[in-house]
C-alpha cells in the first residue's frame, strides 16, 4: 500500500496568514492526489483533485501543487472559516485508496 | 445537487454484522458516470476507505477489510449498501457514503459525501 504522510500534524495560524501543508507519498503517484477539508462533526469536503485542480465552488485562496511524491496545499490568506482539519488522498495505486493522517489548522 | 444519506443501526453487538444503506438523490446511480463508496472514521482518528461499487455491481475493496466486507447496489431504489461482518470494537466509527468521480480511469476522488452515521460496536 502507498503510505501518505502529512506534515505538520497541526499548525497554529492567524487570520490572514499564508498556510502550507505538505503531503508525501511513499512512492510516486504522478499527479493523482486530492485534498479535503473537514470541520468538526461534518463530512470531508473536496477542495482539490489531480494535485492542482480546484473543485467548483472552492475559494481561489486554496491551491495545490506537486507531483511524484511531494505535494502541497496552500491557503494564501487564512479566513476564519478555514480552521479545520485537512487530508490528502492518493488514487494512483489501488486498492486501497489511502488518506494522509490529517493536518489540523488551529487559531493562534 | 446530488445528496447522499446513510441509514442503519447505530449500535451493533460484537461478532455481528454491521449493515448500512446509502440513499442517493439528485442523480441516478444507473447513469454509470460515477462509482459509489464507503469510507469510515474512528472517533478522533483519520479516514479509511472501505470500498466502492459501480452500478453494474463491480466492486473494489480495501484488502485490509476484504474478507469481511460486502458492498451491493440496488439501482431500482437508487441505493447502495455496506455489510461488515464479525465486527469488534475496532469497527466503531462514523461511516460515510460518498460519490466517486474519476479522471482518465486513474484519478479517483470523493466529490459528494453523506453526513455520516456513527456506528458503535458494543454489547
Amino acid at each position: 500500500d502507498i503510505q501518505m504522510t502529512q506534515s505538520p500534524s497541526s499548525v497554529s495560524a492567524s487570520v490572514g496568514d499564508r498556510v502550507t501543508i505538505t503531503c508525501r507519498a511513499s512512492q510516486g503517484i504522478s499527479s493523482w492526489l486530492a485534498w479535503y477539508q473537514q470541520k468538526p462533526g461534518k463530512a470531508p469536503k473536496l477542495l482539490i483533485y489531480a494535485a492542482s485542480s480546484l473543485q467548483s465552488g472552492v475559494p481561489s485562496r486554496f491551491s495545490g501543487s506537486g507531483s511524484g511524491t511531494d505535494f502541497t496545499l496552500t491557503i494564501s490568506s487564512l479566513q476564519p472559516e478555514d480552521f479545520a482539519t485537512y487530508y490528502c488522498q492518493q488514487a494512483n495505486s489501488f486498492p486501497p485508496l489511502t488518506f494522509g493522517g490529517g493536518t489540523k489548522v488551529e487559531i493562534k | 445537487q446530488v445528496q447522499l444519506q446513510e441509514s442503519g443501526p447505530g449500535l451493533v453487538k460484537p461478532s455481528q454484522t454491521l449493515s448500512l444503506t446509502c440513499t442517493v438523490s439528485g442523480g441516478s446511480i444507473s447513469s454509470g458516470d460515477y462509482y459509489w463508496s464507503w469510507i469510515r472514521q474512528p472517533p478522533g482518528k483519520g479516514l479509511e476507505w472501505i470500498g466502492y461499487i459501480y452500478y453494474s455491481g463491480s466492486t473494489y475493496y480495501n484488502p485490509s477489510l476484504k474478507s469481511r466486507v460486502t458492498i451491493s447496489v440496488d439501482t431500482s431504489k437508487n441505493q447502495f449498501s455496506l455489510k461488515l461482518s464479525s465486527v469488534t470494537a475496532a469497527d466503531t466509527a462514523v461511516y460515510y457514503c460518498a460519490r466517486v468521480s474519476e479522471i482518465f480511469g486513474v484519478m479517483y476522488y470523493f466529490d459528494y459525501w453523506g453526513q455520516g452515521t456513527l456506528v458503535t460496536v458494543s454489547s
